[in-house]
């Protein structure tokens, strides 16, 4: 079972909220692990968007508008990337990572399309 | 502007060596953790490793599937890192991204635009 699991696709439309999931396997705590979130437009590298411990513990990357925000559900051990107000340009890929067994760890990826 | 360039790229047949290079500007190297993330076509990111700063020792960490085969190095006089691959494989064909940061609890928040490596015979 991988480390992190994303939703491989996610649709919504503009003007809506998406909520994407970074699951983290059974026996690793989201409690405390800090979720980094990067975004990936088609032929573009990667661009960081946040990092999200708790409310008290979370950074924005240089840039980004504050419709991009995180969260746990600690319940389902995920972390969340919160998207308001979707426009268009975030149609993209999505990656969640987490530092774990003195490695980087990415999830599979989140396909948002926005339609 | 914070900017960083690879380059080094190319093809290689399986088994050869090759050494990626990156440069960065709009920013003092040193003061920085470097790391190397890659992208295989069509696939998602993984993380290869990363440099610590000199301050801290320059020590390393790698993922285990490139441990014993790439070493990361830097030169901070050159604003430079760079990526020494050996022994390389097919599944090492991808995208080869320098990114600023990478020591935990510090992500990766600036990429460069890639430099591409395929294995192939």
């Amino acid at each position: 079972q991988a480390v992190l699991t994303q939703p491989s696709s996610l649709s919504a439309s503009p003007g809506a909220s998406a909520s994407l999931t970074c699951t983290l396997r059974s026996g690793i705590n989201v409690g405390p692990h800090t979720i980094y979130w990067y975004q990936q437009k088609s032929g573009s590298p990667p661009q960081y968007l946040l990092r999200y411990t708790s409310d008290s513990d979370e950074e924005q990357g240089s840039g980004v508008p504050s419709r991009f925000s995180g969260s746990k559900d600690v319940s389902a051990n995920a972390g969340i990337l919160v998207i308001s107000g979707l426009q268009s340009e975030d149609e993209a890929d999505y990656y969640c990572m987490i530092w774990h067994n003195s490695a980087w760890v990415f999830g599979g990826g989140t396909k948002l399309t926005v339609l | 502007d914070v900017q960083l360039e690879e380059s080094g790229g190319g093809w290689v047949q399986p088994g050869w060596s090759r050494r990626l290079s990156c440069r960065g500007s709009g920013f003092t190297i040193d003061d920085y953790a470097m790391s190397w993330v890659r992208q295989a076509p069509g696939k998602g990111l993984e993380w290869v490793a990363f440099i610590r700063t000199r301050n801290l020792g320059g020590s390393t960490q790698y993922a285990a599937s490139v441990r014993d085969r790439f070493t990361i190095s830097r030169d901070d006089s050159r604003r430079s890192i760079f990526l020494q691959m050996n022994s390389l494989k097919t599944d090492d064909t991808g995208l080869y991204y320098c990114t600023r940061g990478g020591e935990y609890p510090a992500g990766m928040d600036v990429w460069g635009q890639g430099t591409t490596v395929t294995v192939s015979s």
